[in-house]
């Protein structure tokens, strides 16, 4: 079965200041990752793939394989990227769709 | 067409009503979802429908009860429910099971926010 673990409920960090989600997974097959953002209000939105190593909105994350981690980096953080961050995972197979981990609440304070 | 619709956003019943949720997607995603999301806490999967097709069903009591009825549309229907039902329901969808979704992942819509009294 897959798993995903977000270890930090909530992650305070002054503007300006560098920003680490952390995401470990759990996954007997090829596992994809994603990282969603759901900000204040809104609709939960696709923030990276994992498969197309692209950066949004300054945001980053590498797949380490031997730690079984996903982790989201951004060099200095703004106060715009407040917001609650889950961490997901699917299977390449039809009977392991997406699921989530905790969620991380990013507070960014001016 | 790139969004995943969903009504009403808001909605309150009684434990002895039936009301059904809608989904609505023109992206030509043939697979599509719904999950529950409560207060701070994750998405959780309830259904999965693969070409109008229910492949996958999360244990769900059966109070809730989804339909498609065909591929842009995704109904839930819910009847009786329990006051611990109220949640945020999201709908999502993908190009379709497996290698399309693990590429792009889902598109979710703006969820309904459901309160049983």
């Amino acid at each position: 079965a897959q798993r995903v673990t977000q270890p930090e409920k909530l992650l305070s960090v002054f503007k300006g200041a560098p920003v680490e989600l952390k995401c470990n997974y759990s996954y007997s097959g090829s596992p994809e990752l994603f990282w969603y953002v759901q900000y204040s209000r809104q609709r939960l939105q696709l923030l990276l793939r994992h498969i197309s190593r692209e950066s949004i909105k300054g945001f980053t994350a590498d797949l380490n394989k031997g730690e079984t981690s996903f982790h989201l980096k951004k060099p200095f953080a703004q106060e715009e990227d407040s917001a609650m961050y889950y961490c997901a995972l699917s299977g390449r197979g039809g009977n392991t769709p997406l699921v989530f981990g905790k969620g991380t609440r990013l507070s960014v304070i001016a | 067409d790139t969004e995943v619709t969903q009504t009403p956003k808001h909605l309150v019943m009684g434990m002895t009503n039936k009301k059904s949720l809608k989904c609505e997607q023109h992206m030509g995603h043939r697979a599509m979802y719904w999950y529950k999301q409560k207060a701070k806490k994750p998405p959780e999967l309830m259904f999965v429908y693969s070409y109008e097709k229910l492949s996958i069903n999360e244990s769900v009591p059966s109070r809730f009860s989804p339909e498609c009825p065909n591929s842009s549309l995704l109904n839930l229907h819910l009847h009786a429910l329990q006051p611990e039902d109220s949640a945020l329901y999201l709908c999502a969808s993908s190009q379709e099971e497996g290698l399309q979704a693990f590429l792009y992942g889902y598109t979710f819509g703006s969820g309904t926010r459901l309160t049983v009294v």
